[in-house]
């Protein structure tokens, strides 16, 4: 059984850098997109990207500019970093798998969620 | 881009349907076939009931069916259940090899 767990600072200041970390367990990071969602409190789910683990990524243009994915198949893990952030950054984030290797647009695994709040 | 446009609230009651919204425009929902359908229950992450449109993932109950029409995709769950009661979005692959949300839908079941 495939799980994800993200793991990362709860807090960060703004202006920093946002880094989270996902772990996969059960079944290899490679032939799989692997993506990053996040929900701000009591609202609703924003893509922000995937990468696939030959590194190639896809961000969401709103994000792209601030935002960094890797992968580190050895660890069988991947990355995220955020930077800038805003108190707008604040929000649960998520990695997830997509259901197949040869799609993105759907996910079958989901991490816990970790929540980011990002304050002085 | 705007988020797809889903309504806020329906309700039911036991035994009953109830069919979930998701418009959006041609450039994402009217245009692919990507359109997927989460379930999210309270502090818990999105659990995946449909995607590419009408396809259930192993283990989803067939209570759960998908469709679209133009650029309007729907979740329909019939035999309404307690447990049903959480929220939905929907999900569709855009033009622009991005991945749009809905706002999500807030099922009660009365």
């Amino acid at each position: 059984q495939v799980q994800l767990e993200e793991s990362g600072p709860g807090l960060v200041k703004p202006s920093e850098t946002l880094s989270l970390t996902c772990t996969v367990s059960g079944g290899p990071i490679s032939d799989y997109r692997w993506t990053w969602i996040r929900q701000p409190p009591g609202t609703g789910l924003e893509w922000i990207g995937y990468l696939y683990y030959t590194g190639n990524t896809n961000y969401n243009p709103s994000l792209k500019s601030r935002v960094t994915m890797s992968v580190d198949t050895s660890k069988n893990q991947f990355s995220l970093k955020l930077n800038s952030v805003t108190a707008a950054d604040t929000a649960v984030y998520y990695c997830a798998r997509a259901k197949d290797s040869s799609a993105w647009t759907h996910f079958d695994y989901w991490g816990q969620g970790t929540l980011v709040t990002v304050s002085s | 881009q705007s988020a797809l446009t889903q309504p806020a609230s329906v309700s039911g009651s036991p035994g009953q349907s109830i069919t979930i919204s998701c418009t959006g425009t041609s450039s994402d929902v009217g245009g692919y076939k990507y359109v997927s359908w989460y379930q999210q229950h309270p502090g818990k992450a999105p659990k995946l009931m449909i995607y590419d449109v009408r396809n259930r993932p192993s283990g989803v109950s067939n209570r759960f069916s998908g469709s679209k029409s133009g650029n309007t995709a729907s979740l329909t769950i019939s035999g309404l259940q307690a447990e049903d009661e959480a929220e939905y979005y929907c999900s569709s692959y855009t033009s622009r090899s991005t991945l749009l949300f809905g706002g999500g839908t807030k099922l009660t079941v009365l």
